[in-house]
């Protein structure tokens, strides 16, 4: 099957500082990926889609200057995390949707992040 | 608006038996896909499979299938045989079939296959 490369798998940084967090699309392209949230034992949160090219589109509640998303190719999504705080402490996964293929995506292995 | 709901948060089943997960949905739309993803501990989310909402057949993946009424916006899914590694969680998901393609997933179910 496709693979969508997620990394790093884990980070931990001082708060006040950002993280990037990048997503890859392997072995297809992807003109759209999805940006997750996972707090533990709990389900995956949409944070916002990043279409190759264009502006993220942003879910309500979520802070678009507080989270950047950068899509600047068909097969690399990256989201910025800035002025981590230790309330941005969870688990982040990417998905990535088949160019044409709209109702296939791979999902990556994810990111833990924590802010000390 | 689109919803998803697991009510059952843990189950567990002996190994070689067979559990049958809930899913109830609610929409308005037509045209969608359900899926059920597993999370095993290492957090990859693994496809286990799809169902079109327009196929009426049920469908099936080896010791996986799944109970899709559409009238009652059910959709259960069912593994047989189970085994160690179908240990997990389960997350049931909706996908409308025409707009910006974003799954709606459900709470999850943690699943246990005792030896």
């Amino acid at each position: 099957g496709a693979v969508v490369s997620q990394h790093p798998s884990r980070v931990i940084c001082k708060s006040g500082t950002s993280v990037k967090i990048e997503c890859r699309s392997l072995d297809f392209q992807a003109t759209t990926m999805f940006w997750y949230r996972q707090f533990p034992k709990q389900s995956l949160m949409l944070m916002a889609t990043s279409n190759e090219g264009s502006k993220a589109t942003y879910e309500q509640g979520v802070e678009k200057d507080k989270f950047l998303i950068n899509h600047a190719s068909l097969t690399l999504s990256t989201l910025t995390v800035t002025s981590a705080h230790p309330e941005d402490s969870s688990f982040y996964i990417c998905s990535a949707r088949v160019s044409g293929v709209w109702n296939i995506q791979y999902f990556g292995a994810g990111t833990r992040l924590s802010v000390l | 608006a689109q919803t998803v709901t697991q009510s059952q948060p843990e189950m567990s089943v002996q190994e070689a038996e067979t559990v049958t997960l809930s899913c109830t949905y609610d929409t308005s739309e037509n045209n969608y896909y359900l899926f059920w993803y597993k999370q095993p501990p290492s957090r990859q989310m693994i496809l286990v499979i799809r169902q079109e909402a327009y196929k009426q057949q049920n469908a099936t993946e080896n010791r996986f299938s799944v109970n899709f009424q559409k009238a009652a916006k059910s959709f259960s899914l069912k593994i047989s045989d189970s085994q160690l590694g179908d240990t997990a969680m389960y997350f049931c998901a909706f996908m409308i079939g025409y707009t910006g393609n974003q799954f709606y997933f459900g709470t999850g179910t943690s699943l246990t296959v005792i030896p």
